[in-house]
């Protein structure tokens, strides 16, 4: 089944304790990215990964870095969060043609996490 | 600046009617434009494409309108039922002439068909 997945789903911590987000994806795509959704402000781009070992800023990259070593899995990782890193993250892949995001994104599950 | 705005951010129907879902962007030439649904809690799914050639596209009960001159997509859900209740989202390509691209999701729309 194609799928993108993330772990935790849930993740309850405090602040200044680095965590990371895992997020793979089975479906041989180029393109992967990180979201963040907070009540009325929707969906907002974190960082995202046009192939293996690119990587670039969204919307919001502040407090954030990932890495893209293989091309299955684009980790989320927060050295030292805050709590107005509260929030629910997104992982999406998608096919990439001609240097650009092509058709549909495939998201994961979410996870919601808390930073104390 | 560049804006992406969806109609009101709730929006309730009576089942069997027309629910039509309005997103406006300004500043922006896509090449494309997308809907999604979300349901709470959960990642959204994609549900239709549109490219800036085309005016219409239909999939089943979905009908998805283009318009560049006025800058907008309409979304319509015709025979609407209670299992349609979700939050829709609008996302576009900014069509951006570098070589990375971001896709800029609206705030979405929440949708409840009432029995």
């Amino acid at each position: 089944e194609a799928q993108v997945t993330q772990n935790p789903r849930y993740l309850i911590t405090v602040t200044g304790k680095k965590l990371t987000v895992t997020c793979s994806q089975n479906m041989n795509h180029e393109y992967m990215s990180w979201y963040r959704q907070d009540p009325g402000l929707g969906l907002r781009q974190i960082y995202y990964s046009m192939n293996v070992e690119v990587t670039d800023k969204g919307d919001v990259p502040e407090g954030y870095k990932v890495s893209r070593k293989e091309k299955r899995n684009f980790p989320l990782i927060l050295e030292s969060p805050s709590p107005n890193q509260t929030s629910l993250y997104f992982c999406a892949s998608s096919r990439q043609h001609r240097g650009r995001t092509t058709d549909t994104q495939y998201f994961g599950p979410g996870t919601r996490l808390t930073v104390l | 600046s560049q804006k992406i705005e969806q109609n009101s951010e709730a929006l309730n129907i009576q089942e069997g009617k027309t629910a039509t879902l309005t997103c406006n962007y300004t500043n922006y030439s896509p090449a494309y434009l997308q809907w999604y649904r979300q349901d709470p809690g959960r990642g959204p799914v994609f549900l239709l494409l549109i490219r800036e050639n085309e005016k219409e596209k239909r999939k089943e009960r979905l009908k998805v309108t283009f318009d560049t001159t006025l800058k907008q997509s309409l979304f319509h859900i015709t025979a609407s039922q209670p299992a349609d209740s979700a939050t829709y989202l609008c996302a576009l390509d900014p069509f951006s002439s570098g070589s990375a691209r971001q896709l800029t999701f609206g705030s979405g729309t929440q949708l409840t068909v009432l029995p």
